[in-house]
């Protein structure tokens, strides 16, 4: 198994270019997340998704869009790239969600994304 | 608001000397405190999930407690390969949102051979 993946690894946008974050887990896993780490600051969760066709907001969603079409794919969508959202973004999933019992999240190795 | 606060920001220690990290929290109906483990350049990786006061678990070095009000994360005689960022998060579901963790902004640990 090769986990949670994410693509590209690294980028530089201008302002005001969009970009698509990829996101994809074998596992099988319902559930899968979006979040933002910045310099400092605990891992914020952009948005998630609990099952193919079914997402939702985080705590941090504006500026960014998803879709989850799959259960294996679950991309995040930067339109009118601004430098707020320089930063590493990581994709999770995990089999159930935290009200269940199988909530570990596995988390991809992350997309470090600068805005200037 | 919920909140997560982990100490100290930075820990250096020597290689067999033990140690603790603190992670506290103010929530108002906690599910569930998870801590994971962060290398340089990675994704956290999961380590320990705890859900009610007194509990503990262990893994290889590391222990983990539960209190009503905070946890720890004891390593005993750590190695340099303990070397890592590591992550506190809770999970509140009573704010309104069943799939939010709160994350804590880490304690970066070193151990110096």
């Amino acid at each position: 198994n090769a986990g949670v993946t994410q693509t590209p690894k690294f980028r530089i946008l201008k302002i005001g270019q969009s970009m698509t974050l990829q996101c994809t887990q074998d596992m099988n896993h319902n559930y899968m997340y979006w979040y933002r780490q910045d310099p400092g600051m605990g891992l914020k969760l952009i948005y998630y998704s609990v099952g193919a066709g079914i997402t939702d907001k985080g705590e941090v969603p504006n500026g960014y869009n998803v879709s989850r079409s799959t259960t294996e794919d679950f991309p995040l969508r930067l339109e009118l790239a601004a430098p707020s959202q320089t930063s590493v973004y990581f994709c999770a999933s995990s089999l159930g969600g935290l009200a269940g019992g199988t909530y570990e999240q596995y988390f991809g190795p992350g997309t470090r994304l600068t805005v200037t | 608001e919920d909140q997560v606060t982990q100490s100290p920001e930075a820990l250096r220690l020597q290689e067999g000397e033990s140690s603790s990290l603190n992670c506290s929290y103010t929530v108002s109906g906690l599910r569930g405190l998870f801590w994971y483990r962060q290398d340089p350049g990675k994704g956290p990786e999961f380590l320990f999930t705890l859900y009610s006061a007194g509990e503990e678990k262990e893994k290889e070095r590391l222990k983990a407690t539960l209190t009503k009000k905070e946890s720890f994360l004891h390593i005993t005689a750590p190695k340099p390969e303990d070397s890592a960022t590591y992550l506190c998060a809770v999970h509140d579901p009573s704010g309104g949102s069943n799939y939010k963790l709160t994350f804590g902004k880490g304690t970066l640990l070193t151990v110096n051979p």
